[in-house]
Parts: C-alpha cells; structure tokens; sequence
C-alpha cells in the first residue's frame, strides 16, 4: 500500500453519528477514488476525482456521504448520519507510477457502525 | 452493463497442489484485466495484468492467469500453491471505452492448506 496514506485504520461509532475518513494519494497524481468494501463483496465504486473535480459520484449515497477534494491532492469522505449498512471498509485508491492502467490501494479505513 | 463473475466464494487447495481462481467477466469491447489480493486487514494489491499480447500473462509470487477471449474468461492460476497464498483474490476489469473504470468481482477465499 505505499504511497496511498489512510487514516483512521479502524473506527466504530453509534448510528446516527458521523465520522470522516482521509486519504493522501500517490504524490503528484490526478485521479482518486473512493470505494466501499462491504464484508464479503467486491470493491464498489463511491467516487473519482481528477484534480479536485468530481468525475463520478453516480453510486456515492449523497443524502448521508460527502467528499472533497479541496487542493487536488488530499481528499476526505464524511458520512452523516451513520446507518448500520454502511458498516464496511473504506478503501481509497489513485493509478500507480508506472501508468494509469494499475490502482494502488491504501490500507483502508474499517468502519463499525452499532 | 459491465459486470464480473467470481462463481466459487471459497477455494480450497494443498500445499503443493496447483490452484485455479476463476473469472469471467461481460464487458464490450477488449478490456483490460487485472487480478487483486487482499491479506487480512490490508488493502488491494496488484497481481496481474493483461492489456494485449501473449492469452497467458505472469505476475507476482509465480501466479499466471489466462485469457480467454470467446469464453470472456481470466483465470487464475499457479502451479504449485503455498500456505502463504491463503488470501482473498479480486478480479477486475477496466473497459477501453471508460478509462477510469474498474469493476470488481466479489472475491474468492483461497485457502491452501499444508
């Protein structure tokens, strides 16, 4: 996972509540994404930024998920209020340096929701 | 719509033996195609790749895939497997016509046991 910083690596709150999740990606590159693991199922695609526009953000659940990426570098993803199925990992990923063609992940930000 | 096949959840192997994850995918087009692992509490990691060229491409830790292109297949494989393979393997696609997508499959449990 070098290169893609996360942080915090594990967080449990009460539903209802918010948290916020950051990620520092592969220096100097323009594309990052968000995505969702839920235990047992793939990666699922929440959001793409290049630079600090949003590319995509057609499956990110806007009435409860935010995410930012004000300078074009790091980016954070909030989640306000919390619900029991958004209990997952929460993996952030930017193109590797050898091309755009390999997504390196970070560790990831594991989310309990009680 | 895209989508990724991991058909068996678990995969249950010897030491020593060889080993067969498979994939298949429906995606228009030539894609691109890539095999993830993930190890306990870690994020994603880079296996493979096939762009173009040779149906059967190396990676890392001796895995080999095969493409396989009227049966929409990537297959996982490595000749001889080791306890330390036991991990969960993710295969995805890019598609030509959306660079930045990637689509993942729900993962295979590999376990190898000694």
């Amino acid at each position: 996972e070098a290169g893609v910083a996360q942080s915090p690596r594990y967080k449990i709150i009460e539903k209802r509540q918010s948290v916020a999740f950051w990620c520092n990606p592969i220096s100097g590159h323009a594309t990052l994404y968000w995505y969702q693991q839920i235990l047992g199922q793939g990666p699922k695609l929440l959001i793409q930024f290049q630079n600090n526009g949003v590319v995509d953000d057609s499956q990110l659940p806007k009435d409860r998920f935010s995410a930012e990426r004000l300078k074009g570098v790091d980016s954070t993803l909030k989640i306000q209020p919390a619900k029991l199925e958004d209990s997952a990992v929460y993996l952030c990923a930017s193109p590797d340096r050898s091309g755009a063609n390999v997504l390196t992940f970070g560790a990831g930000s594991r989310l309990t929701v009680l | 719509a895209q989508s990724v096949a991991q058909p068996e959840d678990q995969v249950n192997v010897a030491e020593g033996n060889p080993l067969t994850v498979k994939c298949t995918y429906s995606v228009s087009g030539n894609p691109y195609l890539f095999w993830y692992v993930q190890y306990p509490n870690r994020g994603l990691q880079f296996l493979l790749k096939y762009i173009t060229g040779d149906n059967l491409v190396k990676g890392s830790y001796g895995f080999e895939a095969e493409f396989n292109k009227s049966q929409t297949s990537f297959h996982l494989k490595k000749p001889s497997a080791l306890v330390s393979d036991s991990a969960l393997y993710f295969c995805a696609v890019r598609p030509l016509y959306n660079f930045n997508k990637f689509y993942f499959g729900s993962g295979t449990k590999l376990n190898v046991k000694p």
